[in-house]
C-alpha cells in the first residue's frame, strides 16, 4: 500500500531547538498539505503545495515554520526555536489536484511533536 | 461564528441504531464536503465526500447536502461499535482553488453495545 507516509512519528524536544518533520505523499498526488491538530480540536490548514510550487500559507503560521518540496515529491516541515505552544500532531496529507475542483486529501499517521 | 460547526457530543448510540451526525457551515460559496472519521491517536480517514445538493450513500453511511441551509449531515446505518469515534466535517471555502479545507472540531460517537 502506497500510502501517505511521515517520519518521525514522535519527536520530543527540548524548547528552542530546530526539528524537521518528513511526508511522503501517494506517488501520483500533485498536491501536498501540511496540518496541525491540538486535542479536542480539528486539523488547522498550515501550508499547501502543487508540485513543487507553495501556494498558500495560512496567516497563523510563524516565520519559525518553513515548509519545502523540492523536487515535487516528498515535503518538510521545519519549526525553528521550537516553543511549548507547538506541541501537536503535524498532519500531512496529499490529493489529486482536478480541475473540476473536487480535491479529495488523504492524511498520513502525522508526526506527534512534544515541546519540554 | 465558526466557519466549521459541530456538536462536540459525546453522542451515544446503541448498537445497530443509526448515528446522526451534523454540521453547518458559513460560507454560502463553499463547494466541496467531507466527513473524515478519527480513531484516538490516530489520523483523520476520508469516509465520505459530497458536492451536490441530496444524499449520496456507500455501504452504511449516507451523506446529505443542503446548500440552501448551509448544513450537510452523515448517517451511520446498523451502527457497530467499531464505529465509535470523532467524526470530522470538513469543508472548503469559496475562493480557495478548492485546497483548502476547512474542519470542524468533531463530533464524538460512542456506540453502545
Amino acid at each position: 500500500d502506497t500510502g501517505v507516509s511521515q517520519n518521525p512519528r514522535h519527536k520530543i524536544t527540548k524548547r528552542g531547538q530546530n526539528v524537521t518533520f518528513r511526508c511522503d505523499p501517494i506517488s501520483e498526488h500533485n498536491r501536498l498539505y501540511w496540518y496541525r491538530q491540538t486535542l479536542g480540536q480539528g486539523p488547522e490548514f498550515l501550508t499547501y503545495f502543487q508540485n513543487e510550487a507553495q501556494l498558500e500559507k495560512s496567516r497563523l503560521l510563524s516565520d519559525r515554520f518553513s515548509a519545502e518540496r523540492p523536487k515535487g515529491s516528498f515535503s518538510t516541515l521545519e519549526i525553528q526555536r521550537t516553543e511549548q505552544g507547538d506541541s501537536a500532531m503535524y498532519l500531512c496529507a496529499s490529493s489529486l489536484y482536478r480541475t473540476s475542483g473536487y480535491n479529495e486529501q488523504f492524511f498520513g499517521p502525522g508526526t506527534r511533536l512534544t515541546v519540554l | 461564528q465558526k466557519e466549521v460547526e459541530q456538536n462536540s457530543g459525546p453522542l451515544s448510540v446503541p448498537e445497530g441504531a443509526i448515528a446522526s451526525l451534523n454540521c453547518t457551515y458559513s460560507d454560502r460559496g463553499s463547494q466541496s464536503f467531507f466527513w473524515y472519521r478519527q480513531y484516538s491517536g490516530k489520523s483523520p480517514e476520508l469516509i465520505m465526500s459530497i458536492y451536490s445538493n441530496g444524499d449520496k450513500e456507500d455501504g452504511r453511511f449516507t451523506a446529505q447536502l443542503n446548500k440552501a441551509s448551509q448544513y450537510v449531515s452523515l448517517l451511520i446505518r446498523d451502527s457497530q461499535p467499531s464505529d465509535s469515534a470523532t467524526y470530522l466535517c470538513a469543508v472548503t471555502l469559496r475562493g480557495s482553488s478548492a485546497s483548502k479545507i476547512i474542519f470542524g472540531s468533531g463530533t464524538r460517537l460512542s456506540i453502545r453495545p
